[in-house]
């Protein structure tokens, strides 16, 4: 089955600044990669995705790039903002049978 | 659009008891519902998925007879936590899935004394 790596699992950046979360994955036949944002106590909620026949996908301060050969995926948040400091969790699927697995979670902190 | 409630999203119960969870798409119909238990800090870990009108498909580890799951239409997938104990007390999440893309509800607090 699918098997999802996140790094960091902490990661702390002044306001301003980017910040970069990396995930892999190991099955190829994953397809299907979306970001979820999780504030504490919340559900997850979806803030990008991106499907395996695209490299990039951006809307506005958030992107995500695709590198279907080495099996990772990023998350690339610019001009970081207090409010951006939540749980993001990555995740892969097989969009023909919705088998969805997640990453361990990265804590970001933004500083003001 | 793609809107998932999920109730009850706070219970305390005595152990024994049992608790049901319930999940519903409100502006679109899903074919498959999905459970979840998260722990403290920790990832979403798949309990099982529902199929409207079959038998749900639980992970590996997870006791099908413990957390009875019920997807009886389109729109409703029930989760009841059997005989419950105080291990049992997590975070329960639901979703569900539109196109490829899964919506997830608010979540249910589960206390077990």
């Amino acid at each position: 089955g699918e098997n999802v790596e996140q790094h960091p699992s902490t990661l702390s950046v002044q306001e301003g600044d980017s910040a970069v979360i990396k995930c892999t994955y190991s099955d190829s036949a994953s397809n299907y990669f979306p970001w979820y944002k999780q504030e504490l106590g919340k559900r997850p909620q979806l803030i990008i995705d991106i499907r395996s026949n695209v490299g990039e996908k951006k809307d506005q301060r958030i992107a995500v790039t695709l590198n279907k050969t080495a099996k990772h995926f990023s998350l690339h948040i610019t001009e970081t903002q207090p409010e951006d400091s939540a749980v993001y969790f990555c995740a892969a699927s097989n969009i023909n049978n919705n088998d969805m697995r997640f990453g361990a979670g990265t804590r970001l902190t933004v500083k003001p | 659009g793609a809107v998932v409630s999920q109730h009850p999203s706070r219970v305390i119960c005595k152990s024994g008891t049992s608790v049901k969870i319930e999940c519903r798409s409100l502006d679109f119909q899903a074919t498959t519902m999905f459970w979840y238990r998260q722990f403290p800090k920790q990832s979403l870990m798949l309990m099982a998925t529902s199929n409207e009108g079959s038998k749900a498909t639980y992970e590996q580890g997870v006791e099908k007879d413990k957390f009875l799951i019920n997807h009886a239409s389109l729109t409703l997938s029930t989760l009841t936590v059997t005989s419950a104990h105080p291990e049992d007390s997590s975070f329960y999440i639901c979703s569900a899935s539109l196109v490829e893309t899964q919506y997830f509800g608010p979540g249910t607090r589960l206390l077990v004394l």
